[in-house]
């Protein structure tokens, strides 16, 4: 069964202090990795699409890089305006292109 | 990328009553829309891939005569759940499947009392 495990579950961090969230996977084939942020009460907002070994990708602060068995989401001095939740989704090759999603890191950035 | 809405963005109800939430792609035609649900601290799960002119296919689980599913037009999707009950409260999301990515919804937040 094609599964998506998130970790952790939840993070604080001190404003500059930098970290990573984590997003395993298990599927059958990868057809690609997304990244999305949600704030409380809205929609997921896209971050970043991964689709092959190797390939990172950045914007602002954030840099995603993807293994053949996980993601990971590198926050480089992070602020307040960072806190959010994460979300990892896959979409599984040869199949739809409905996406299976992980239950997301709650980051919470201290001034 | 394109803007999607949904109408409303709250909602409470009896139980009992029927609650019928809109998405609209206002510059984008979508042939394939998804709608997923979102319970508290839980992950994004997928109720049902909808596709312009044909019938909705619901995951497993999913009641296709209680989440009622038209895909009207390549603009318009829209969720009924019916006879709704208080285990139907939730926060409801509607994705278009654009080329390369997805296109999210802000989301209708649905209580029943």
């Amino acid at each position: 069964e094609d599964q998506v495990t998130q970790s952790p579950e939840a993070l604080r961090l001190q404003e500059g202090e930098s970290s990573s969230l984590n997003c395993s996977y298990t599927v059958s084939g990868l057809r690609g990795l997304f990244w999305y942020r949600q704030d409380p009460g809205k929609g997921p907002e896209f971050l970043f699409t991964l689709y092959s070994a190797g390939e990172e990708k950045e914007k602002e602060r954030l840099k995603a890089t993807l293994t053949k068995k996980e993601s990971f989401l590198h926050i480089t001095a992070p602020k307040p305006e960072d806190s959010a939740t994460y979300l990892c989704a896959v979409q599984i090759q040869g199949g739809s292109e409905k996406l299976v999603f992980g239950k997301g890191t709650k980051l919470t950035v201290n001034p | 990328g394109a803007v999607v809405s949904q109408h409303p963005s709250w909602v409470i109800c009896k139980s009992g009553t029927s609650v019928k939430i809109e998405c609209r792609s206002l510059d984008f035609q979508a042939t394939t829309m998804f709608w997923y649900r979102q319970f508290p601290k839980q992950s994004l799960m997928l109720m049902a891939t909808s596709n312009e002119g044909s019938k909705a296919t619901y995951e497993q689980g999913v009641e296709k005569d209680k989440f009622l599913i038209n895909h009207a037009s390549l603009t318009l999707s829209t969720l009924t759940v019916t006879s709704a009950h208080p285990e139907d409260s939730s926060f409801y999301i509607c994705v278009l499947a654009g080329e390369w990515t997805q296109y999210f919804g802000p989301g209708t937040r649905l209580l029943v009392l």
